[in-house]
This record gives C-alpha cells, structure tokens and sequence, in this order.
C-alpha cells in the first residue's frame, strides 16, 4: 500500500518552462490537495478537489492549474514557472467522512 | 476557521514527557482538535484530534480544557525521532479542508 505518490520528488526548470507534478493515491480517497511549503511559512492550500469532476482555488492557486484525472489522481501545471514558485509542493487526500490528511513525501521545485 | 496560537520552538530531553501546548479561544462548538507533525524533508503525518473529550493513540495523548479554548498534545516518552515541526489545526468535520492553513506549527527537538 502506497499512501500517497508524487513525481517528481525533485525539479530544476528554468523560467518559463512548464512543468506537471502528478500525484496518485491508492487508498480510494474523495479529497484531493496541494499544498506548497516555504521556509517559515507553513502550508498554504494551492488547490484543492473535494471529489472526482471538482477543482477549487485555495489560498495561492495563482500561476497554477490543477485536474483531477481520475479519482487516484489529480496533477498540479505550472504552465510558465517563476523563481516565485520555487518550494517543496505536497499531495495530500483525504476519505470524505474523517479528517485525516495523509501526505506525500513532497516534490521540492526549483526556478532558476 | 478559528485561529491557534503555538510556541515557535521547545526542547525536550530523550525518554522524558514532550507537552506542547496550542491555544485555541476562538474555537466553535463543532470544531475539532487536530494534530499534524512533520519530520524534516517529509510529507506532513497525523497524530490525533479530539473535540472535548480527552484522546490517546499509540503516538500520542491529547488534553483538551474543559472551555475547549486550549489543548496539550503529550508526547510520553519523547525519542529522537519526534524532532520535527508540530501542527495545531482547528476544523469541523464538515469542512472540506479547502483553504486550510497550517501555519508555523512548534519546532520541537528532542535532546539525548
């Protein structure tokens, strides 16, 4: 059993170029986030699903775009990346009836 | 969502009792304690929640006051694999964990 799955773990992108973090799960969960996390920053929701056929805007969704392919997966495109956006980005989903965020082992960003 | 205030950082001596505290005054009626931590360089992992009554699992036990406006997480017999940054959170089980901050949680590191 998996959890919760991102590629890649680690990116270098220019500016400019576009990149897709995937992440999966195989736990048959509804919910799906992202999440970005700067030093001293904590987490800040970037977009999140809370079912298949469903995005929303969390605090900082700008710059980003996300879809939910299916209901194991939901990716996160940056379509032209900036220094900005260099982070360490999570993946977390969550069963529709509890409260427990299960995370994935982060995807650390870099624009040069 | 209401809001928590934690301390920035704590020590705690291997083998001795971790207690760190959160403080949540503004907490409503149908909003649960939850508990996150985060070892460095790794996804976000649950502890515990609770709503007014206290809880223990097998990592953790949580004290919540009688006025719900503060809780402890206690960590029994800290070890040097608990240090890591240590999330308070506030929610209804309802809520969609949309635009959800963790903020700056506590960095605890724990000391041979």
């Amino acid at each position: 059993n998996a959890g919760v799955t991102q590629t890649p773990k680690f990116q270098v992108l220019k500016t400019g170029q576009s990149m897709t973090l995937q992440c999966a799960q195989d736990m048959n969960h509804n919910s799906m986030y992202w999440y970005r996390q700067d030093p001293g920053m904590g987490l800040r929701l970037i977009y999140y699903s809370a079912s298949e056929g469903t995005t929303d805007k969390g605090e900082v969704p700008n710059g980003y775009n996300v879809s939910r392919l299916n209901k194991r997966e939901f990716s996160l495109r940056l379509e032209s990346a900036a220094p900005s956006q260099t982070s360490v980005y999570f993946c977390a989903s969550r069963l529709s009836v509890s409260g427990e965020l299960f995370f994935g082992e982060g995807s650390r960003l870099t624009v040069l | 969502d209401a809001k928590t205030t934690q301390p920035t950082s704590m020590d705690c001596a291997e083998g001795r009792a971790a207690n760190l505290p959160c403080n949540h005054s503004t907490i409503s009626g149908n909003e649960y304690v939850y508990w996150y931590r985060q070892i460095h360089s790794q996804g976000p992992q649950y502890i515990i929640h609770g709503l007014k009554n206290n809880e223990t699992n097998e990592m953790a036990s949580l004290i919540i006051t009688e006025d719900r406006k503060s809780s402890t997480l206690i960590l029994p017999h800290a070890t040097l694999r608990d240090t890591a940054v240590y999330y308070c959170i506030v929610r209804a089980t309802t809520d969609s964990w949309g635009k959800l901050q963790f903020g700056a949680g506590t960095q605890v590191v724990v000391t041979p």
